[in-house]
């Protein structure tokens, strides 16, 4: 069956600009998470939602971090005003229930110029 | 706070050396534990997991065991074989209300070699 998508799989910013990395979890799957992965390390949690519910959000490094489930389903992690260091690998992951084994996507290899 | 903490990689094995890759947790409350595998190209896969301390954990040749007394959760592989190339990933999850968001390592790269 389908896996966790993400896209774009790629995205060159230049600084200063806004982002958009669009997550499409497995169908069905309520809980969704996103982890910020930078070069050499493990990756890091930004937010969880369950369902449309964004019930952690203490990843966050700023507020220039926003993220949405607004129907439960498709999410979508926006950064405004890109900086350098937000180049990560951005993955998404979703669940079945809270506690199951979670299932990541490819990710999106943000590089910001 | 909940850390993980793995041994200083890169590491290269010839094909069917004996593998031991550490990892120590530090955690509030209970965790699960879990190892991650990522090939090249290729997206974040659990590899193995534990639940609960002495449950031992095993997948395509891999195992570990949960280890309260030591709070470690080690991998170990008897004889590696050349697909076992990727990067390696210790995690946790302590289970919080709603949330069961993971902890990982920095991750070690294995290469075998044939």
């Amino acid at each position: 069956g389908a896996g966790v998508s993400q896209s774009p799989r790629y995205k060159v910013a230049k600084r200063g600009q806004d982002v958009a990395l669009r997550c499409d979890p497995i169908s069905g799957h309520v809980s969704l998470f996103w982890y910020q992965q930078a070069l050499g390390q493990g990756p890091e949690f930004l937010t969880y939602f369950q369902n449309e519910a964004q019930l952690d959000k203490s990843g966050l490094p700023s507020d220039r971090f926003f993220a949405e489930r607004p129907e439960g389903s498709v999410s979508t992690l926006k950064i405004q005003r890109t900086q350098q260091e937000d180049s990560a690998v951005y993955l998404c992951a979703s669940s079945l229930l809270t506690g199951n084994e979670q299932y990541f996507g490819p990710g999106t290899r943000l590089t910001v110029t | 706070g909940n850390s993980v903490t793995q041994m200083e990689g890169p590491v290269t094995l010839s094909e069917e050396a004996f593998l031991t890759i550490n990892c120590t947790y530090t955690a509030t409350g209970y965790p699960s534990l879990f190892w991650y595998v990522q090939y090249p190209g290729e997206g974040l896969q659990l590899l193995l997991k534990a639940t609960k301390a002495d449950d031992k954990g095993s997948n395509k040749g891999f195992e570990a065991t949960y280890r309260k007394e030591t709070t470690s959760f080690h991998l170990e592989k008897g004889s590696v074989q050349v697909s076992d190339s990727a990067v390696y990933f210790c995690a946790l999850s302590v289970f919080a209300g709603a949330n069961s968001k993971l902890t990982f390592g920095k991750g070690i790269t294995l290469s075998v070699r044939p």
